[in-house]
């Protein structure tokens, strides 16, 4: 398994402001993935970050709004820009097992309230 | 459109019987399915998962049973404990999209002492 570890776990922003949440993985992965989970609502996919490459959005994402980086193997942030209200949520990073692909390790989450 | 559906959000169950936790889809290319559990302030875990080519997958007190012709699958936990109190997430993914998981809305289990 993977150990992943992301931070914060939970801010509280206002709006208008963005905030860059780390994940930090103890092995090298090839894919890493950001999930949202808004309040009562399932986890939904934002993006896929590679590495060496720009990372891939889902439907209903853009870059500008959740630019992404993944400078290594081991390590990708997650922005969410001009924040408002509506992007209170919480960010899950996940990557995927050696073993599975299908199986995803995840992180503990950021916990995001936007004011 | 929901791919992967919980229709129950919540389950009350007490300590000892057995929890039946149900899942649908729609996407008929879907061919893996997992379980996951979350704690509060926790990221999801793994639970078990079954193959398409299944139709049952056991490991201890969790078996997950896979009906392909209903398009649903169930989670079975027996006997269940305290412990096990915490959102439980369906997940599916077709073969050829590997870790694209699409996840179904959770159901909060209660295991009552």
């Amino acid at each position: 398994s993977a150990v992943i570890s992301q931070k914060p776990s939970r801010d509280i922003c206002q709006r208008g402001t963005s905030l860059t949440i780390q994940c930090q993985v103890d092995s090298q992965v090839t894919m890493m993935f950001w999930y949202r989970q808004q309040p009562g609502q399932s986890l939904t996919l934002i993006a896929t970050a590679n590495q060496g490459s720009e990372a891939t959005y889902e439907s209903g994402f853009v870059i500008d709004k959740f630019p992404i980086s993944r400078p290594n193997l081991t390590f990708s942030t997650l922005t969410v820009s001009n924040m408002s209200p509506e992007d209170s949520s919480i960010y899950l990073c996940s990557v995927a097992a050696r073993s599975s692909n299908e199986k995803l390790f995840f992180g503990s989450g950021t916990q995001l309230s936007v004011l | 459109d929901q791919q992967v559906k919980q229709n129950s959000p919540s389950l009350s169950v007490q300590e000892g019987r057995i929890s039946i936790l149900n899942c649908d889809y729609t996407n008929s290319m879907f061919d893996y399915f997992l379980w996951y559990k979350k704690y509060p302030a926790e990221g999801p875990t793994f639970l078990i998962s079954i193959s398409s080519i299944k139709d049952k997958n056991e490991d201890g007190r969790f078996t997950v049973f896979l009906n392909k012709s209903a398009k649903h699958l169930s989670l079975h936990i027996v006997p269940s404990q305290p412990g096990d109190s915490a959102v439980y997430f369906c997940a599916a993914s077709e073969g050829n999209a590997g870790n694209m998981l699409t996840f179904g809305g959770g159901t909060r289990l209660m295991v009552k002492p």
